[in-house]
């Protein structure tokens, strides 16, 4: 199963709007909805952003939005601050009952 | 509160096994899986595979066969990787990480667990 296909790195300033795509196929993020995605700082464990595609956990900034097209997911994060500069990676469920995640894209507020 | 604890940093040489530990607080642990996930240094991270933590059957992603073992121990609500033979291309940090019942996504993470493999 080979890892989704995200940009390596996206930037923005404070108080701008930011999207990262996260591209698969049909047998992972185009037939499921079992998208979600994870913020990582170095140093610490991944925090849980968004699951089921567009769900976010209770307690979330709701800055932080998803959205599927196809075999495309996307991460959108308004009102960029600069603590929401860190690591993002997608992750699908995928028809060979695995979970497989994206490559990963560094985010920087500029 | 939700806690995963991981063990503790190990270094080990070539050819070792070690065992990394994830212990559960906070919830019924037999009612969410476990999933381990490997972040190699300058790498994302990948997808190991997971167990039920109630039946303690396994599932191993493609490339985690064979060296790869996970296992629970529900009296004490803890979680286990055990590598054996370990090589230089596992050295990384692995994390244990819970399935938000069953929607396929990873609500609580432990701290991760460095496992250097060198001589």
């Amino acid at each position: 199963q080979s890892a989704l296909t995200q940009p390596a790195s996206v930037s923005g300033s404070p108080g701008q709007s930011i999207t990262i795509s996260c591209t698969g196929t049909s047998s992972d993020v185009g037939g499921f909805s079992k998208v979600s995605w994870y913020q990582h700082l170095p140093g610490n464990a991944p925090k849980l952003m968004i699951y089921d595609v567009d769900k976010r956990p209770s307690g979330l900034s709701n800055r932080f939005s998803g959205s599927k097209s196809g075999n495309t997911a996307s991460l959108t994060i308004s009102g960029l601050q600069a603590e929401d500069e860190a690591d993002y990676y997608c992750s699908s469920y995928t028809s060979s009952v695995t979970v497989v995640f994206g490559g990963g894209t560094k985010l920087t507020v500029l | 509160q939700v806690q995963l604890v991981q063990s503790g940093s190990e270094l080990k040489e070539p050819g070792a096994s070690v065992k990394v530990s994830c212990k559960a607080s906070g919830y019924t642990f037999g009612t969410y899986a476990m999933n381990w996930v490997r972040q190699a240094p300058g790498q994302g991270l990948e997808w190991m595979g997971w167990i039920n933590t109630n039946t303690g059957n396994p599932a191993y992603a493609q490339g985690f066969t064979g060296r790869f073992v996970f296992s629970v121990d529900p009296s004490v609500s803890t979680a286990y990787l055990q590598i054996n033979s370990l090589n230089a291309e596992d050295t990384a940090v692995y994390y244990c990480a819970r399935d938000c019942h069953g929607c396929i996504a990873f609500d609580y993470w432990g701290q991760g667990t460095l496992v250097t493999v060198s001589s």
